[in-house]
């Protein structure tokens, strides 16, 4: 079982919806969280970070952290065609990231 | 420089060739970490480097892979004998901070095919 966990996908919204991708993770030792996101060909792109229990807004990006479920999630709202990418969710350990498969996000005009 | 320059872009290896893959990072960035990412898959930690020092490569897969950052810049990873599942993309990733808690910087990386 991987460390970071993470629905592969497809997930399909329409243009202008509320796109949730989620993310589990096994050591609680992990001190802080990311989300990139990877166009594809592309390599990691870092969107969001969070480090404390509870919401993190950016933008249109919404990071939400639950050290007790050990679960982590990224909202995106007005989700555009251009969000159409994979996103990896990472969790900070031992001095590495550990990445999950990623999710891979369509938005449909 | 402005990012994290990765070298060739592309590499196609024949079975059983050695092959060398380069990584400049940002300057003045202390740590350096080195990924493979299959295709469909996450980035799989390889090996960590803060300034020279070697201090973590217990992703490496094999004695066939070796990496190293001798002036505490560049660094490149070498795969010896290299074999069809090596093929990859390999990506360097820098960052400021000595413990890189606060999310590394990635390069374009390098796609290895091996054939």
């Amino acid at each position: 079982q991987k460390e970071v966990e993470q629905n592969s996908g497809p997930l399909s919204v329409p243009e202008g919806a509320i796109a949730s991708l989620n993310c589990t993770y096994s050591d609680r030792g992990s001190q802080s969280f990311f989300w990139y996101r990877q166009y594809s060909g592309k390599s990691p792109e870092l969107i969001m970070s969070i480090y404390s229990n509870g919401d993190k807004e950016d933008g249109r990006f919404t990071a939400q952290l639950n050290k007790a479920s050990q679960y982590v999630s990224l909202l995106i709202r007005d989700s555009q065609p251009s969000d159409s990418a994979t996103y990896l969710c990472a969790g900070y350990a031992g001095n590495m990231l550990t990445f999950g498969g990623g999710t891979r996000l369509m938005v449909k005009p | 420089g402005a990012g994290v320059s990765q070298s060739p872009r592309y590499k196609v290896a024949k079975r059983g060739q050695d092959v060398a893959l380069r990584c400049d990072p940002i300057s003045g960035h202390v740590s350096l970490f080195w990924y493979q990412q299959a295709l469909g898959q996450g980035p799989e930690f390889l090996t960590y480097f803060q300034n020279e020092a070697q201090l973590d490569k217990s992703g490496l897969p094999s004695d066939r892979f070796f990496a190293e950052r001798p002036e505490g810049s560049v660094s490149t990873l070498k795969i010896q004998r290299t074999q069809q599942e090596d093929s990859a993309v390999y990506l360097c990733a820098s960052s400021l901070e000595v413990l890189g808690n606060y999310g590394y910087t990635f390069g374009s990386g390098t796609r290895l095919t091996v054939v």
